[in-house]
């Protein structure tokens, strides 16, 4: 697709609940992304896949969280057990990693338009 | 703790106006990034500006970095209604992981 797209726009879930968010990145990105942001407040970072590397999951607040990415596309964030603070929007992004100038030049990313998720 | 701390957090300002947000960070950085985001949904990249420059234009943006201060700010020159949302910096660290570390925000309100 043109861009990174998320589904769902909107979810709202018990208290206890598991949900899934979804996350199909920019067609060609090797490097995935999530973050959370809760009302007001700036990105957390949760986790980030690059290729065939093992993800970094430094960012996952409990090991109720969990993130796949299946075939260096799609990528599925699950959250067992859900509890009200996890109430937030999260986010996905997506970013074509070049070899040898990424360090320096950096690349952009390109974020979807989030999952709200409230857990009520 | 954030990386990244944008200042100020709400700022308010007519419409032709210029709009000044100010960002500081940590530690040594390779580059860093504005982000804009309209209502609390997807941010949209602004303009990036590596730790060996001091200084980048793009249209009615202006951005600079000073390396021995920490810091950062954006300039917006001429602002318009449609300038009004929320302003992020972002800082990569490097060490190859892309992993960039937003600050909190600053919440620009354009007044017609």
């Amino acid at each position: 697709g043109a861009g990174v797209s998320q589904s769902p726009s909107n979810k709202v879930t018990e208290k206890g609940k598991d949900v899934e968010l979804r996350c199909d990145p920019i067609s060609g990105h090797t490097a995935l992304y999530w973050y959370r942001q809760s009302l007001g407040q700036g990105l957390e970072f949760l986790i980030y896949f690059q290729g065939n590397s093992a993800p970094d999951k430094s960012g996952l607040p409990s090991d109720r969280f969990s993130a796949e990415r299946t075939g260096g596309s799609v990528s599925t964030l699950t959250i067992q057990r859900t509890q009200q603070e996890d109430s937030a929007v999260y986010l996905c992004a997506s970013s074509l990693v070049t070899r040898g100038s990424a360090s320096v030049s950096g690349n952009t990313i390109y974020f979807g338009e989030g999952s709200w998720l409230t857990v009520v | 703790s954030q990386q990244g701390e944008e200042d100020p957090q709400a700022l308010s300002i007519q419409e032709g106006e210029n709009a000044t947000m100010n960002c500081s960070y940590k530690t040594s950085i390779n580059n860093l990034q504005w982000y804009r985001q309209n209502s609390g949904r997807g941010l949209v990249h602004l303009i990036l500006i590596r730790s060996n420059e001091r200084e980048k234009h793009s249209g009615r943006l202006r951005v600079t970095l000073d390396t021995s201060k920490k810091s950062s700010s954006l300039l917006i020159t001429a602002s318009r209604a449609a300038d009004t949302a929320s302003y992020f910096c972002a800082t990569d660290a490097g060490g190859g992981a892309q992993k960039l570390v937003f600050g909190q925000g600053t919440r620009l309100t354009i007044n017609p």
